[in-house]
């Protein structure tokens, strides 16, 4: 089968680093994805790691051990708008992507 | 710059009716996929296509949905005869196609079936 696996939820305080890890299990695999989703809005990409090591984007960095299937996304210097859901997704066969159950992030002041 | 174009953003049906979700892809985007997401969960996939074709449906029910992106005109979804199972989040994202290109997202479809 095919899965995925974040933790359920992590707290944090702004200003704080969190990482968010991603562990996967797929038939096929193209790269890693991250995608972050607000309450009641759409998925906005993230990054997205095919190869092994780390992806800075300003205050997120993306990691990926393919040796490993093991992924994780970094958030630095914490805000609250990055209260969100984070879900990490494989590419596979196709062109599809399969998601993980995703991680409630809450950041609080 | 239009994004990812879907309507209606929210959809009430009663059980047995037919629901139409449209998706407009993004400005040069020939690839289309559809997911569903229930509630407090990941999103899953059900269907990737291109224009006139249907490249993978392996995450289609067998029964009640169908999709389609015809030559001109938005990409549908459609599901007949609904049941409250059915209640989701449908959302649509395009990409240029191929392993490298990232999907991006419309603002999605909440379907409420009564």
């Amino acid at each position: 089968g095919q899965s995925l696996e974040q933790p359920s939820e992590v707290t944090a305080v702004e200003g704080a680093i969190v990482q968010i890890n991603c562990t996967y299990q797929t038939s096929g695999f193209y790269g890693l994805s991250w995608y972050q989703q607000h309450d009641g809005g759409a998925p906005t990409f993230l990054s997205y790691n095919a190869l092994d090591g780390l992806e800075e984007t300003g205050r997120f960095s993306s990691f990926l051990s393919r040796s490993d299937s093991y992924g994780y996304l970094l958030l630095q210097e914490l805000q609250m708008k990055d209260s969100a859901s984070y879900f990490c997704a494989v590419r596979a066969g196709t062109d599809k992507l399969i998601f993980g159950t995703g991680t409630r992030l809450q950041v609080f002041p | 710059n239009a994004g990812v174009m879907q309507n209606p953003r929210h959809l009430v049906r009663r059980r047995g009716q037919e629901a139409r979700l449209r998706c407009s892809p993004m400005k040069g985007h020939s690839h289309v996929y559809w997911y569903r997401q229930l509630p407090e969960e990941g999103l899953k996939f059900m269907v990737y296509l291109q224009k006139e074709n249907i490249i993978d449906e392996s995450g289609m029910p067998k029964e009640r949905f169908s999709a389609e992106f015809p030559k001109e005109g938005p990409s549908i979804l459609r599901i007949q005869q609904v049941v409250r199972g059915d209640s989701a989040a449908y959302f649509c994202a395009s990409s240029r196609g191929g392993a490298e290109e990232t999907q991006y997202f419309g603002p999605g479809t909440r379907l409420l079936v009564l």
